[in-house]
């Protein structure tokens, strides 16, 4: 158990419609980052966030974006969903800005 | 395209043996590597890192070379045991700040009893 939660473990909804996957980091984590693992592709860098503000931006698609809470968990907003966005989110967590990132255990994202 | 490579979809090994695990990358500015490994419904747990300065890191039973020359790096596992089954993640990163991991494809590694 790395200590980052993830929720919820599986979603599945319909094209077009909008979603909300959260992410709890360890504790006293200050980073987070979001990946997107498509089917037979490693993992693709989305976005990282410091301590509350936008740190690094991977291919993020325009229709996602992301935040980070006052408590430090963070959001990830998929919205006018596409067939092709079905994939495994995972998120990520680290003390600083560039140390070992820690992953949480995913929400498989299914979209028909 | 795909700035690192990870050539072997699988590999099967034999209890006790060594395991193998390569990856190649084409980005010259990377320089720091990491490995992970993902048993299924899980996320990926870090192994072990080494940066571009150092040719070798050891750790336990793991042991990660690299090969600047050759853009290409290697997990070794020895000896290998069933509980290492899983799928290993090859990743790298460009100079600090080093957030930005790209990953390869995976390998699965079979460990038989």
């Amino acid at each position: 158990d790395s200590g980052v939660t993830q929720t919820p473990k599986h979603l599945i909804t319909a094209t077009g419609q909008r979603v909300t996957l959260r992410c709890s980091p360890r504790s006293g984590d200050l980073s987070v980052y979001w990946y997107q693992q498509s089917l037979d592709q490693g993992l693709q860098f989305l976005i990282q966030y410091y301590n509350g503000e936008e740190r690094a931006k991977g291919n993020i698609l325009e229709r996602f974006s992301a935040q980070q809470f006052p408590d430090l968990h963070s959001e990830l907003n998929l919205s006018s969903l596409e067939l092709g966005d079905s994939a495994l989110y995972f998120c990520a967590s680290s003390v600083w800005v560039s140390d070992t990132q820690y992953f949480g255990p995913g929400t498989r994202l299914t979209v028909l | 395209d795909q700035q690192v490579k990870q050539n072997s979809p699988s590999l099967s090994v034999q209890e006790g043996r060594i395991s193998i695990l390569n990856c190649d990358y084409t980005n010259s500015m990377f320089d720091y590597f990491l490995w992970y490994k993902k048993y299924p419904a899980e996320g990926p747990t870090f192994l072990i890192s080494i940066s571009s300065i150092k040719d070798k890191n050891e750790d336990g039973r793991f042991t990660v070379f690299l090969n600047k020359s050759a853009k290409h790096l290697s997990l070794h596992i020895v000896p290998s045991q069933p509980g290492d089954s899983a799928v290993y993640f090859c990743a790298a990163s460009e100079t600090a700040p080093r957030n930005k991991l790209v990953f390869g494809a995976g390998t699965i590694l079979r460990v038989k009893s």
